[in-house]
């Protein structure tokens, strides 16, 4: 149980172009849903919290108008980065707590590998 | 915020060799994982655990809460074992268990 599904898993995109990414839990709901992007050889890094039905939170430095979360049901989250730039180059995994309680673990999509050119 | 420090930044094992990764971390947590990630990039939940011993073939952990460490331990190594090993914490005042991640150790298995 407790999976989660991201989609697409690599995209090549032109710079300037935007870019949607999905994740999903396909067996349970998530109120809450995280967005991480990790750069070659480095960890990962928290972007924005996905809420569910209200405004995502977004981490100091993460533009929130470049990195734009909709979390429209308890099963979806997309990430959509906007206008995308060469260097918004990176991995990106999106991830949720399964069954929602709270002292349970963090389950992670396989990621997005977006590389603009 | 939290700060999470691993231990060693690379290491380097002849298969077979038993090996013990270390994270410590700045504050009290409620949730701690372990995750090894493979060179497609997906994270592999090897343990939540925020406190305790749990083992799973031939990994285990162990984190004592109380002096803010945990250690996974990889005994037999494989080739397979290759990766990094990422632990990530999440601090005990915060909710909705945002993780933070430690910056890994490269582990590379030779055969």
């Amino acid at each position: 149980g407790a999976v989660v599904s991201q989609h697409p898993s690599w995209v090549i995109c032109k710079s300037g172009t935007s870019v949607k990414i999905e994740c999903r839990s396909l067996d349970f709901q998530a109120t809450t849903m995280f967005w991480y992007r990790q750069f070659p050889k480095q960890s990962l890094m928290l972007m924005a919290t996905s809420n569910e039905g209200s405004k995502a939170t977004y981490e100091q430095g993460v533009e929130k108008d470049k990195f734009l979360i909709n979390h429209a049901s308890l099963t979806l989250s997309t990430l959509t980065v906007t206008s995308a730039h060469p260097e918004d180059s990176s991995f990106y995994i999106c991830s949720a707590r399964g069954g929602g309680q709270f002292d349970s673990p963090l389950h992670f999509g396989n990621g997005t590998r977006l590389t603009v050119t | 915020g939290i700060q999470v420090e691993q231990s060693p930044p690379d290491l380097i094992l002849q298969e077979g060799a038993n090996s013990t990764l270390r994270c410590n971390f700045s504050d009290s947590v409620n949730n701690l994982q372990w995750f090894h990630q493979n060179p497609w990039g997906q994270l592999i939940n090897l343990f939540y655990i925020p406190s305790g011993t749990k083992q799973n073939g031939r990994l285990s952990a162990t984190t004592v809460a109380t002096e803010r460490y945990s250690l996974l331990y990889i005994s037999s190594s494989q080739t397979t074992d290759s990766g990094v090993y990422f632990c990530a914490v999440a601090p005990r005042e915060t909710s909705g268990s945002r993780l933070t991640f430690g910056e890994g150790t490269q582990l590379t298995v030779n055969p």
